[in-house]
């Protein structure tokens, strides 16, 4: 089945460091999706990318979705406290249609 | 905006009992409906696809007699759990995708619900 590879598992930084974090597939997708999970609560979807080589920004993160849409990464800019917590990729599309790979998330901390 | 409710929060129950958990996207109608699994520190695993008006569609490995999912209108499904064992106790979260409009495949999720069997 479809595979999303997501690097790297964990970060620990200092606030105000930029972070960077990236997944790749085997599989073309048509969307892909970043989302970011605090502990006990459901993802929040933080940047949608529908068009190859799209390139999108919400506040201070920004995400593109390769050219071969096969990856995409994230990059948050001067991370502060409350950016901790997990960030997932997902892919929907491609051969799995409606449905959503995720890939095994980013567990972000942020040392004030 | 694309938001999606749960409730409960949290439940609590004996074994043998069975619960059920509502997801309601509140300010946009939702063709499909997902119900995720998680367990402690690893991604969602999606449980089944339900569209409105129509029977389920379970992923390989879940019971659809266990897990009996409703979605009876375009803001509304639920997931009931029958006879809830131990092993059962997990984090559950549903998603909800727009019926129109661009990203009409971006799913939006809910607050999650804890479910811990006794």
């Amino acid at each position: 089945g479809q595979q999303l590879n997501q690097s790297p598992q964990s970060m620990f930084i200092q606030e105000g460091e930029d972070v960077s974090m990236n997944c790749t597939s085997s599989s073309i997708f048509n969307t892909w999706l970043w989302y970011k999970q605090d502990p006990g609560e459901g993802p929040v979807l933080l940047i949608a990318l529908y068009k190859a080589g799209e390139l999108t920004s919400n506040g201070r993160l920004t995400a593109q979705f390769g050219i071969t849409r096969k990856d995409s990464f994230l990059n948050i800019s001067a991370s502060i406290p409350s950016d901790v917590g997990i960030y997932f990729c997902a892919g929907l599309g491609g051969g799995s249609n409606y449905k959503l790979t995720f890939g095994k998330g980013t567990l972000l901390t942020v040392n004030p | 905006g694309a938001v999606v409710s749960q409730h409960p929060s949290r439940v609590i129950c004996k074994s043998g009992t069975s619960v059920k958990i509502e997801c309601r996207s509140l300010d946009f109608q939702a063709t499909t409906m997902f119900w995720y699994r998680q367990f402690p520190k690893q991604s969602l695993m999606l449980m089944a696809t339900s569209n409105e008006g129509s029977k389920a569609t379970y992923e390989q490995g879940v019971e659809k007699d266990k897990f009996l999912i409703n979605h009876a209108s375009l803001t509304l499904s639920t997931l009931t759990v029958t006879s809830a064992h131990p092993e059962d106790s997990s984090f559950y979260i549903c998603s909800a995708s727009r019926t129109q409009g661009i990203g009409t495949d971006t799913q939006y999720f809910g607050p999650g619900t804890r479910l811990t069997v006794l």
